[in-house]
This record gives C-alpha cells, structure tokens and sequence, in this order.
C-alpha cells in the first residue's frame, strides 16, 4: 500500500526541548512538504524539498529546520526557538512534475509543548 | 505572493439538498492550479477537486463541481445531493504552475460545512 505515514500521532514535549517530527513516504515522489495547522486556521508552510539534498524555507520557517538525505524522508525538527510550537503538523508529497501537482498528506503528528 | 479567502467559516446544509463554498484567491501568475481539499473529524486531508487555470471549462468529480471565474478570481464548490459523510473542513488552496515557487500550496481559512439529517 503505497503512502505517507507519520509517526507518532501525538506527541508531548517539555518547553525547551527539541522535537523531531518523522515523514515517510513510499509513493516514489519527488517533492516533500511540512504545513503547520492551529485551530481555525488554514494550512501554512513550514519547509519544502523538490530533490534529494535540496530544500527551501516557506511561509513560517523560523524555529524550525529540516533534512532531505533520503527521497522517501522528509524530518522536521521543532527547535526551542519555535515560540508557539503546540499544533497540528501535516506531511505531504508530490511527484514534483511541474504539470502535475496533486499533493498527498498524511494523517498529521499533533504536538503539544508545555 | 498568493492568497486564498474563504469568507464563509461555518455553512450548513440538509441532506440530499445543495450547498456553495465560496472562495476568492489572488495570484500574479498567468499559469496556477485551484484545488479544494476536504478534511473530516479524522484530519486525514482528502482532494475534493482540481482545476488548472488554463481550462475554461469547470471541472466535476461525481456529486462536486466548481464554478471557476478566472476574471472575477473566484473558485466556488457545490456539493450536490448532500450527504452525512460530507461533513468536514473544507480548504481552498492554489498552486503556481511554474517559477521556482512551484508547487507550494497556498490554503485559505477553511468553511466547516454541516450537514443535517
């Protein structure tokens, strides 16, 4: 079953602390995303990778870092310089052709530092 | 830069009835993608439907079709024949088609639709 899975579905984390969010994706895509989600709002972008080796920061980068060493791998570090880290993280990946964009998710790590 | 507005954070509807999303989205690009994407009490994020800018016709998938209005920059959602399991968040996100930006989803706020029995 070809997909995106990430781990672990809710995570807790002491204030201070770095946490590392895993992604991992079987679909053979190119491209990676990390979103942040909070209550009422829509999805915003944290990092996002095309290639292997490659990524570029999105809208909400700051206190946050990420790796692409692997294609089927995309971990995203909160750091303790992520003033509000407690949300909803979404994964999601695409096969990066420039024409065909659908982006796939995964079912999301609900963080919450206190 | 691109941005999506959904004006409408609640809607609701009675099953088997009919029901609009609105969305307005603004972009700089001449190429872009329009997506509505679902997300249920689950959270899993679903795609609903797809329209690439460049197609003047509206795009349908089953019971959802847009009414896209390139000029007016407007991307709205029907959902007809409303059915329980269509309650969820609905996102409007665009995607430019080209330049290093590629791929980068831009969403709006998100329209809780209800649905009634």
């Amino acid at each position: 079953d070809g997909g995106i899975t990430q781990s672990p579905k809710y995570l807790f984390r002491k204030e201070g602390q770095n946490v590392t969010l895993s992604c991992e994706q079987n679909l053979n895509h190119d491209a990676m995303y990390w979103y942040r989600q909070d209550p009422g709002q829509g999805l915003r972008l944290i990092y996002y990778s095309q290639i292997v080796n490659d990524f570029q920061k999105g809208d909400i980068a700051e206190g946050y870092s990420v790796s692409r060493e692997k294609k089927e791998s995309f971990p995203l570090t909160v750091t303790s310089a992520q003033k509000n880290p407690t949300a909803f993280y979404l994964c999601a990946s695409s096969m990066g052709d420039k024409r065909i964009y659908e982006q796939y998710f995964g079912p999301g790590t609900r963080l919450t530092v206190t | 830069a691109q941005t999506v507005t959904q004006s409408q954070p609640e809607m609701s509807v009675q099953e088997a009835e009919t029901v609009t999303l609105s969305c307005t989205y603004d972009t700089s690009e001449s190429d872009y993608y329009l997506f509505w994407y679902k997300q249920p009490p689950s959270r899993q994020m679903i795609l609903v439907i797809r329209q690439e800018a460049y197609k003047q016709q509206n795009a349908t998938e089953n019971r959802f079709s847009v009414n896209f209005q390139k000029a007016a920059k407007s991307f709205s959602l029907k959902i007809s024949d409303s059915q329980l399991g269509d309650a969820a968040m609905y996102f409007c996100a665009s995607q430019n088609a080209g330049g290093t930006s590629y791929g980068k989803l831009t969403f709006g706020q998100g329209t809780i639709l209800t649905v009634h029995p």
